[in-house]
């Protein structure tokens, strides 16, 4: 059965650095892609990264210069990490699996991140 | 980068046909796929290429299209249908997402 669930702080004040996780189960990270979408509150999806199987990453260009994707395949595990927020990146942030024409075909619970002091 | 666009609301009655459009700012060939998403719930695959029942899925879901145009229908629509719809190209980076149609029922 595949899985995929964010952990990480609800809470985090602003020009701090988010970090997230996503641990996978019922597949290989070196099969699959794992890619992190978000969505603030009452608001569209906005598709922030991806690791590929193969260990290459890419990057929303709009987000670019402040988020880092990294992977642990041994633990099945994928890291986002997004520098200097501000209270627009708070968001429902997902991990979800991409196939290899990137569709995103199972979806983590999400992870609700809030930046406040 | 890619703007699909969508509109944003459709009210359609219980065992009716509910029609949902999405246009892409350019070509994105078949690479278009469409999602679920209930209220306080994570996205779910529905569609994939266009045209493609995600597993699982009801065959009352279907989509057609390609190049710049995409319909997305359910018939017959039944009430655990009411949700937010979403398309995404997967043409180019960045990978985008249209900015959802509420199905609401008449």
């Amino acid at each position: 059965q595949v899985q995929l669930k964010e952990s990480g702080p609800g809470l985090v004040q602003p020009s701090q650095t988010l970090s997230l996780t996503c641990t996978v189960s019922g597949f290989s990270l070196m099969d699959y892609s794992v890619h992190w979408v978000r969505q603030p509150p009452g608001k569209g999806l906005e598709w922030m990264g991806r690791m590929k199987y193969d260990g290459d990453t890419y990057y929303n260009s709009a987000l670019k210069s402040r988020l880092s994707i990294s992977r642990d395949t041994s633990k099945s595990q994928v890291f986002l990490k997004m520098n200097s927020l501000q209270t627009e990146d708070t968001a429902i942030y997902y991990c979800t699996r991409g196939t290899d024409y990137y569709v995103m075909d199972a979806w983590g619970q999400g992870a609700s991140v809030t930046v406040s002091s | 980068d890619i703007v699909l666009t969508q509109s944003p609301a459709l009210a359609v009655s219980l065992g009716q046909r509910a029609t949902i459009s999405c246009r892409a700012s350019e070509s994105v060939r078949s690479s278009m796929h469409w999602y679920q998403q209930k209220s306080g719930q994570q996205p779910k695959l529905l569609i994939y290429g266009a045209s493609n029942l995600a597993s699982g899925v009801p065959a009352r879901f279907s989509g057609s299209g390609s190049g710049t145009d995409f319909t997305f229908t359910i018939d017959p629509v039944e009430a655990d249908d009411i949700a937010t719809y979403y398309c995404q190209q997967s043409r180019n980076d960045p990978l985008t997402f249209g900015s959802g149609t509420k199905l609401e029922i008449k």
